[in-house]
């Protein structure tokens, strides 16, 4: 058990519908980070949140934002969607002493 | 720049010593990692090694470090079928902006047959 948690393990949803994915990161940890595996593009960053704050946007569509709560927790909001979203959304949490534990993923397929 | 690789695919038989290969770009990579991720499942932390060192083993796994070729190999002794997955080289970048991110390769399919 990595310690981050992702919720929902599965999404199904049509193009054009707008879904959220949740994190919550490892206990006492104030990072996030969010990834996307693809068939296409392989594993991608997409967007690190330290504390409630924004730190660092890699390929991050504008169609695509996220958020870090109070209580640390993620959430990655996906707008408008389109069949090439369809991929693995994976979250991550720092190790302490370097490294990253990822949670196990949604799956978003659109359809 | 940033960018990983390696090579997509390697079949090895059952008890000899499987090799994964990762070459970066990166001279200023602090870090590197090999995850391992299985079938229909998240990644998982194999190990890491920081830059400052050549070679690390933990049991079965040695990873060996080449600075000066941006070289960086993962070797899995006595493979087993259980070891059948794919591999994945990370790199954390030179660090900029107070942020670290890691960059993957696109992954190498270790396939272990009797």
């Amino acid at each position: 058990d990595s310690g981050v948690t992702q919720t929902p393990k599965h999404l199904i949803t049509a193009t054009g519908q707008r879904v959220t994915l949740r994190c919550s990161p490892r206990s006492g940890d104030l990072s996030v980070y969010w990834y996307q595996q693809s068939l296409d593009q392989g594993l991608q960053f997409l967007i690190h949140y330290y504390n409630g704050e924004e730190r660092a946007k890699g390929n991050i569509l504008e169609r695509f934002s996220a958020q870090q709560f109070p209580d640390l927790h993620s959430e990655l909001n996906l707008s408008s969607l389109e069949l090439g979203d369809s991929a693995l959304y994976f979250c991550a949490s720092s190790v302490p002493g370097g490294g990253y534990t990822f949670g196990s993923g949604t799956r978003l397929t659109v359809v | 720049g940033e960018d990983v690789e390696q090579s997509l695919f390697l079949s090895v038989r059952e008890g000899d010593s499987s090799v994964i290969n990762c070459t970066y770009t990166d001279s200023s990579s602090t870090y590197l990692y090999w995850y391992k991720q299985e079938p229909g499942a998240g990644l998982q932390l194999l190990t890491y090694i920081f830059s400052n060192m050549d070679m690390k083993q933990d049991q079965r796994l040695t990873v060996l470090l080449n600075k000066k070729d941006k070289h960086l190999s993962l070797r899995i002794a006595d493979t087993q079928t259980g070891d059948s997955a794919i591999y994945f080289c990370a790199e954390i970048p030179g660090v900029s902006g107070g942020y670290n991110k890691l960059i993957f390769g696109a992954g190498t399919r270790l396939a272990v047959h009797p």
